[in-house]
């Protein structure tokens, strides 16, 4: 079964430091790995895109990796702000559609504190 | 900021109401999608549409309609609101890989 798998649930963080989010995936077969940002309230927004030949990809003070084989990404971000607070998700997209259908995770919900 | 609108924001109504949610989106994009998404759960995909005159059911079971007569707008509609539809909407378009998101309506039937 093709599943997203994000973990923590949730984590809250001091402003200013830094913090990883990781997100396991068993679809296959495998196009890309996006990471979204979305606030309460609000639609997702795109973060990075990494197809199968990409391992990292940066956006700003977000950084993501992706590990093809063991089928592992991670978005790590640095000296985090308040407006950092959101749910990260992790969306998966096979290739085995014409609709590049695309599995999401629950995400992780981030809080920054002051 | 992608340029896909959604309206209304915020919707409550009562039990058995027929509503339409409003998405419309500037960028020419043929593909276009509506996701249901509950707190602290993943987004399902209850509609897509290709192209004018192209809709498919998502994966997830919806009692929604939707259409696709301009190529920028893709309304859903519900003939009879009920309690279980309470839940947001977002409404997305797609270029390749990249899929731009609506703010989504929140739905409250009462």
């Amino acid at each position: 079964k093709n599943q997203v798998e994000q973990s923590p649930q949730s984590l809250i963080i001091l402003e200013g430091k830094n913090c990883t989010l990781q997100c396991n995936y068993t679809v296959s077969p495998f196009s890309n790995l996006r990471w979204y940002k979305q606030d309460t309230g609000r639609g997702p927004v795109s973060l990075t895109i990494m197809t199968f030949s990409e391992n990292t990809k940066s956006n700003g003070r977000y950084t993501a990796t992706l590990d093809a084989d063991t089928k592992q990404s991670s978005l790590h971000i640095t000296a985090s702000q308040l407006s950092d607070s959101a749910s990260y998700i992790c969306v998966v997209s096979d290739r085995g559609s014409t609709l590049g259908r695309l599995y999401f995770g629950r995400g992780t919900q981030l809080t920054v504190w002051p | 900021e992608a340029d896909i609108y959604q309206t209304p924001r915020y919707l409550v109504i009562g039990t058995g109401k027929k509503i339409t949610l409003e998405c419309s989106q500037t960028m020419g994009h043929d593909k276009m999608y509506w996701y249901q998404q509950d707190p602290g759960m993943e987004l399902h995909l209850i509609h897509y549409s290709y192209g004018v005159n192209s809709t498919e059911k998502g994966d997830l079971s919806s009692e929604s309609t939707v259409s696709r007569i301009r190529t920028e707008h893709f309304p859903l509609t519900l003939e009879s609101a009920r309690p279980s539809h309470t839940s947001q909407y977002l409404c997305a378009s797609s270029l390749e890989y990249e899929q731009y998101f609506g703010p989504g309506t929140r739905l409250t039937v009462t």
